[in-house]
């Protein structure tokens, strides 16, 4: 299995601008997670679908930021309008057992950097 | 205070010293204790985990949980510099809760 893949590796956008990452889980997963990462705040869970559905949106820092899952290997995090305050690395993970899941699998992340 | 605290480092050791990686947490319903190993420009992966309190070896690397003290440790025996990574630890309650990370720099 080619393991979590995330795409676009890089983003550099200007602000006002929006964004879109996008996240292909580990075949056969059921659960998927979107992290933000910072130096300041360190990893935090922005949002997780079960089965496609999302179940958890509370660590979605505002109306800014959207996320979807149209079907089970594919998932999107867009970001509209982009501000330079959500620069950071955004990580997509997936897990068969969900929240309860010790072991999550982490793509290998977007470098995201707003001027 | 955050659930789940880590000194940021960096912590630099020579090569072939033992690594003491530490964490403290203060939610009393963790049963599962991880460590997550991060490569530079690279996702988390799982490294350990651990139930409730105790030690588990898997080769240099040894876990240790102290639940009456609330405290996570990790130790690297033998560390190479290949093992210069961040170390994430975690505790499981209804969700991962994160430890903001300790960057390990071992130096040849």
């Amino acid at each position: 299995d080619a393991g979590v893949i995330q795409s676009p590796r890089h983003e550099v956008t200007e602000m006002g601008q929006e964004v879109t990452l996008r996240c292909k889980p580990i075949s056969g997963h059921d659960y998927l997670f979107w992290y933000r990462q910072t130096m300041m705040r360190g990893l935090e869970l922005l949002i997780y679908f079960n089965n496609n559905v999302p179940i958890d949106d509370s660590g979605m820092p505002e109306d800014r930021f959207s996320a979807k899952m149209p079907n089970a290997s594919f998932s999107t995090l867009k970001i509209q309008p982009s501000e330079p305050r959500d620069s950071a690395v955004y990580f997509c993970a997936s897990s068969l057992g969900g929240l309860s899941s010790y072991e999550q699998y982490f793509g290998p992340g977007t470098r995201l950097t707003v001027t | 205070q955050k659930e789940v605290e880590q000194d940021p480092g960096p912590l630099s050791v020579p090569e072939g010293a033992i690594v003491s990686l530490n964490c403290t947490y203060s939610n009393s319903a963790f049963q599962y204790f991880m460590w997550y190993r991060q490569y530079s420009r690279k996702g988390p992966e799982l490294l350990m985990y651990t139930y409730s309190s105790g030690n588990k070896e898997d080769g240099r690397f040894t876990a240790q949980v102290d639940k009456s003290s609330k405290y996570i440790s990790l130790f690297i025996r033998d560390s190479q510099p290949s093992d210069s990574a961040t170390y994430l630890c975690a505790g499981l309650d209804y969700q991962l809760i994160w430890g903001a990370g300790t960057k390990l720099i071992i130096k040849p």
